[in-house]
Parts: structure tokens; sequence; C-alpha cells
């Protein structure tokens, strides 16, 4: 099993429409999470970190379910600027652990 | 504020040839990293530096050398390109350890 995994997507969805995206990981000893988009062919930038008690960003919310060991992201009132794919990120306590999913890649139409 | 700054973009080279890749960070950063990104793979670390005067291997060091010359600059080398190192090739930094990192906007590199 691989240590991050997420639904490779595409996910095709029109403006305004409201997405999730789930990622789950193997390491329980996990510390910190995040979730990165990555524009085509730019580098990954940070859209937010994931707090235990769940945070939320403008139209992005990310929640944490150590028990199941999944996070996810909702992305509301989608625009066509939100296009991109969207990269977990799993920490285990040190650089070296930094491990990224694969990516879920979000198109949305207009 | 240019962040992180690598170069070269774009790089061909042969098998067998070297070259090394050349990253710095000006936002006084502890951490550093070298990524290796292919198609469906996602980001691989290559090797990461805590602070200035260590370096660790990541997941994929083979065929690779690092320096950590200074507190901004990380560089990394290729002694004998190998066909198999054709990636897009990321530098990142942190304040420290475990915290979020920012990215370089990358090096295209093809080995033929």
């Amino acid at each position: 099993r691989k240590e991050v995994e997420q639904d490779p997507g595409p996910f095709n969805v029109p403006e305004g429409a409201t997405v999730a995206f789930n990622c789950t990981y193997s390491n329980s000893a996990s510390q910190s999470f995040f979730w990165y988009r990555q524009d085509c062919r730019k580098e990954p930038k940070l859209l937010m970190s994931v707090y235990s008690s769940g945070n939320e960003d403008g139209r992005f919310t990310a929640q944490l379910n150590r028990a199941s060991q999944y996070i996810s992201l909702l992305i509301r009132d989608s625009k066509l600027s939100d296009s991109a794919t969207y990269l977990c990120v799993v920490n285990a306590n040190y650089g070296q652990n930094f491990v990224f999913g694969p990516g879920t890649r979000l198109s949305v139409l207009p | 504020n240019a962040g992180v700054t690598q170069t070269p973009k774009f790089q061909v080279l042969k098998t067998g040839q070297s070259m090394t890749l050349q990253c710095a960070q000006d936002m006084n950063h502890n951490s550093m990293y070298w990524y290796r990104q292919d198609p469906g793979m996602g980001l691989r670390l290559i090797y990461y530096s805590a602070s200035e005067g260590t370096t660790d291997k990541g997941e994929v060091p083979n065929g690779y050398n690092v320096s950590r010359l200074n507190k901004r600059e990380f560089s990394l080398r290729l002694e004998s390109a190998a066909p198999s190192q054709t990636s897009v090739y990321f530098c990142a930094s942190s304040e420290r350890d475990a915290q979020p990192q920012h990215f370089g906007d990358g090096t295209r590199l093809s080995i033929l």
C-alpha cells in the first residue's frame, strides 16, 4: 500500500459546484498535514495546513480524521481558477518524512 | 523577494555527462530539499538538509550527490547522468523541519 493515496481524477465540475477530495495515509505516526495545489508545469504551492479540529480558508475547508487516517479538502463555489492538481502531503515528524500524494486533478468548466 | 530560485530551468544532457543543479533561497530558512517529479509518481525526496552543514538521504538518492554550501544554497549533482534521471527537479525550503515547504519553479532535465 502506498503511504499516501489520492483519487487521481480528473474531477470535471461546472463553475459554482462544490467538490471534495479525499486522501488516505498509512503511517499512523503522521503529525502534520497539508494541501498543496500545482498548476500545469508549475511548482507546488501551499494551499493550506490541516489542523485536527478542521479549518477553513474562504471557500476551502480541510478536515482530518486521525482514526481513519484520512484528510479531505472541500472547495465550495468552484472558480475556473481552481483548475489545478491538488496534492495531499503528510509528515511524520522530520523533513525526510514529507510524503506527497500523487495528486488529484480538478478541471472547473465554464 | 525571490523566494526559492533554481537554475537552470531547462537542460538536455547526454548519458554519462555530469551537471549540477543550483538552488538558492532568500527567506533565511534552515531546511532545504531536493525532489524529483515524474508522471503518476508524485514528488519523491532525493536529499534534504535540515540545517546548514547537514545532509540526509531521502527516498531516491542513488545517482545523486548534494552540497549545502551555506544557509542559502543547496546544490544537486548528477555525476553520470542516466536516462532514468529524466525528470522535473524541484528545490524547496522551509523555516525548519516539518514546516510547510516553499518550492522553486523547477528544472526540466532530459537525458538522452
